[in-house]
């Protein structure tokens, strides 16, 4: 079965400082790839995701992420963190043609002043 | 105004009672969804609706049933809640497959407490 991980439940940085949240799927079939971003309180977001073509995908609020699938990664990353970027971030997998997609457990990111 | 809308937003009922979460689109997508959310798990697919009438299983549907008659209502049930459905549940919809532009639109959360 499709599964992803998430490696750190928990990812603090300084404003202003490069932010990377880790993300690895287990299918040995590309998926569809995803990065959703879940603020206090409320539903989750889509950031950016990953179905054909570039293998870098650029998202909303200056986040991007790069699939590599030697490596079965789909990292995300920004150059610079801002204080409002402060949230959960979930990586998520589907299989190609499905409709149903498998969360990671889940990475608080805190920014630090 | 468009969107999806979950009801209520808090929720707190005794063991053994039934609850039922609502869940309305405005979107006339045909998939829905319903996950829960634990700390620890990320968000887990209980049910799932490709259109109305049609519903199947996720990963955790034991002790939930839902129903769709209409293509913009989704309806969760917890026929005898027990205190391990504690938990964060949120609806979400898609248009499409999720390759393709659609992506999944998700409501704001049903917080529920089985004491």
């Amino acid at each position: 079965a499709q599964s992803v991980t998430q490696l750190g439940s928990h990812v603090s940085v300084s404003e202003g400082a490069l932010v990377l949240l880790r993300c690895n799927y287990s299918s040995s079939v590309p998926p569809y790839l995803f990065w959703y971003v879940q603020y206090p309180n409320q539903g989750l977001q889509l950031l950016l995701k990953y179905t054909t073509g570039a293998t870098l995908v650029k998202g909303i609020n200056g986040f991007e992420a790069e699939f590599k699938k030697s490596e079965t990664s789909f990292h995300l990353t920004k150059p610079s963190a801002h204080m409002s970027d402060a949230a959960e971030y979930f990586c998520a997998v589907s299989d190609r043609g499905s409709y149903k997609l498998i969360f990671g457990s889940g990475t608080r990111l805190l920014v630090r002043p | 105004d468009a969107g999806i809308t979950q009801s209520p937003r808090y929720k707190i009922t005794e063991t053994g009672r039934q609850v039922t979460l609502m869940c309305h689109q405005t979107w006339s997508h045909s998939y829905m969804f319903w996950y829960r959310q634990d700390l620890g798990h990320g968000l887990r697919l209980i049910y799932y609706s490709a259109a109305a009438d049609i519903t199947d299983k996720g990963e955790v549907p034991d002790g939930y049933v839902v129903s769709r008659s209409k293509t913009e209502n989704f309806p969760l049930t917890l026929e005898s809640a027990t205190r391990s459905q504690t938990s964060v549940y949120f609806c979400a919809s898609s248009e499409s497959e999720l390759g393709g532009n659609s992506p999944l639109h998700f409501g704001n959360g049903t917080r529920l407490t089985v004491t």
